[in-house]
C-alpha cells in the first residue's frame, strides 16, 4: 500500500542554520505531496504542496521539490528561526478513490537561539 | 473564513466510559475527515464523509467507534466503551478539493 517515510527526529539546529527534513514515499500512480506543520498545542497547518512531478512548493522560506525519480519530497529552509520549532509532517494524497491523505510519523524540529 | 471548529479541547475519562467529540467544518466544504493522532505518530484516518455519506471507514474500529454527519455539515465521533489505547488527539479536517485539508485544533483525549 501507499506509505510515507520521514527522517527520525528530533532535529536540533542553531538559529540561521540550514534545514533539511527528508521524506520519501511509496505510491501507485501520481499522488499529490504535502508538508504540514504542527506548532505546540495547535492543529496541523498546511505549509506547502506540490501536485505533479518537478513542481516546487514554497511558503515562509520553506521549499520542497516533487522528485518522481527518487520518490522524494524533502523539506528545506536556508535559515531557520526559533519560531520554526514545531513538528513537521510529510503527507501524500492518493490520486484516485477517496483521495485520502497518508501521513508520515512527523519530525520534531527544535531551533536554539 | 472561519476555521474548522472542534470541541471539547481536552477530555479525561475512565476506561469503559463513553465520550463524544464534535466538529463543525468550514462552510461549503463537502468532505470531512476524522483522524486519530497517537503521541509520536502521524495522523491516521478513521473516517471520511462526502456530504453526509461515508466514503471510507476502513480503519474505524467499528466495535467501539461510531461517527455521523447529519445534514452534511457538523459531525460527531463517539467512542463507547473507551480503552486506554484510545488516548490520542482526535483531529477533524475538511476540504473543498483534494489539494489541501484544513484541520481543527483537535481534541486531546486521555483515558485513565
Amino acid at each position: 500500500g501507499n506509505s510515507v517515510t520521514q527522517m527520525e527526529g528530533p532535529v536540533t539546529l542553531s538559529e540561521e542554520a540550514f534545514l533539511t527534513i527528508n521524506c520519501t514515499y511509496t505510491a501507485t500512480g501520481y499522488p499529490s505531496l504535502f508538508w504540514y506543520v504542527q506548532y505546540p498545542g495547535e492543529g496541523l497547518q498546511l505549509l506547502l504542496k506540490a501536485t505533479k512531478a518537478d513542481d516546487k512548493g514554497s511558503n515562509k522560506g520553506f521549499e520542497a521539490t516533487y522528485r518522481k525519480e527518487t520518490t522524494s519530497f524533502h523539506l528545506e529552509k536556508g535559515s531557520v528561526q526559533v519560531s520554526d520549532s514545531a513538528v513537521y509532517f510529510c503527507a501524500l494524497s492518493e490520486n484516485e478513490g477517496t483521495y485520502k491523505y497518508i501521513f508520515g510519523t512527523g519530525t520534531r524540529l527544535k531551533v536554539l537561539a | 473564513e472561519a476555521g474548522v471548529a472542534q470541541s471539547p479541547r481536552y477530555k479525561i475519562i475512565e476506561k469503559r466510559q463513553s465520550v463524544a467529540f464534535w466538529c463543525n467544518p468550514i462552510s461549503g466544504h463537502a468532505t470531512l475527515y476524522w483522524y486519530q493522532q497517537i503521541l509520536g505518530q502521524g495522523p491516521k484516518l478513521l473516517i471520511q464523509f462526502q456530504n453526509n455519506g461515508v466514503v471510507d471507514d476502513s480503519q474505524l474500529p467499528k466495535d467501539r467507534f461510531s461517527a455521523e454527519r447529519l445534514k452534511g455539515v457538523d459531525s460527531t465521533l463517539k467512542i463507547q466503551p473507551a480503552k486506554l489505547e484510545d488516548s490520542a488527539v482526535y483531529l477533524c479536517a475538511s476540504s473543498f478539493s483534494r489539494d489541501g485539508y484544513t484541520f481543527g485544533s483537535g481534541t486531546r483525549l486521555t483515558v485513565v
